[in-house]
């Protein structure tokens, strides 16, 4: 299958500051981009949608001013969570739809705010 | 009324058996679907996908799907403790909307 990675595996961060998340599709181009989150024993819950060259979607309830999306590139997209607080610690993910429609998702970032 | 229900379990299994599971769907345009594996702690990882009714087979995986009665299943023959984990179930849309089960906890007990 197509490969996407997320960089980085894990952070740690003080609360207040900002972490930024990157993902990239590495054998494939991709339009769309997803950003999920899953809390401990939880579904995944999915952030926003990332387009190339356009303004992410959000989802309800997710603030677009605190978690910042960039999808530059067919390749890469980044969240930015800013001003990270210890409810924001969580395990995220993104993923990358291929021109099949597949989706596939990259390792996942573990973010933990003390 | 959510888009994707799977039975939440925990479903157990001995080593061998079949392990068979299922997710229904409400919506009669959904296009394609998907069945992720996760591991505890680790993200979905793409097992097979279907879109045309019947069966498709890879390996030790079937996925069934039947459009008429809106459900979409996965066997897994032979079940080998390594197969424990959470199934997720999802379903495309057109433009790229994707939505997911909850998933279902699958243990394989040796």
């Amino acid at each position: 299958g197509a490969v996407v990675s997320q960089h980085p595996s894990w952070v740690i961060c003080k609360s207040g500051t900002s972490v930024k998340i990157e993902c990239r599709s590495l054998d494939f181009q991709a339009t769309t981009m997803f950003w999920y989150r899953q809390f401990p024993k939880q579904s995944l819950m999915l952030m926003a949608t990332s387009n190339e060259g356009s303004k992410a979607t959000y989802e309800q309830g997710v603030e677009k001013d605190k978690f910042l999306i960039n999808h530059a590139s067919l390749t890469l997209s980044t969240l930015t969570v800013t001003s990270a607080h210890p409810e924001d610690s969580s395990f995220y993910i993104c993923s990358a739809i291929h021109l099949s429609h597949e989706q596939f998702f990259g390792p996942g970032t573990r973010l933990t705010v003390l | 009324q959510k888009e994707v229900e799977q039975n939440s379990g925990p479903l157990s299994v001995p080593e061998g058996a079949i392990a068979s599971l299922n997710c229904t769907y409400s919506d009669r345009g959904s296009q394609s679907f998907f069945w992720y594996r996760q591991y505890s702690g680790k993200s979905p990882e793409l097992i097979m996908f279907i879109y045309s009714n019947g069966d498709k087979e890879d390996g030790r995986f079937t996925a069934q799907l039947n459009k008429a009665s809106q459900y979409v299943s996965l066997l897994i023959r032979d079940s080998q403790p390594s197969d424990s984990a959470t199934y997720l179930c999802a379903l495309r849309h057109d433009g790229n909307q994707f939505y997911f089960g909850t998933g279902t906890s699958l243990t394989v007990i040796p």
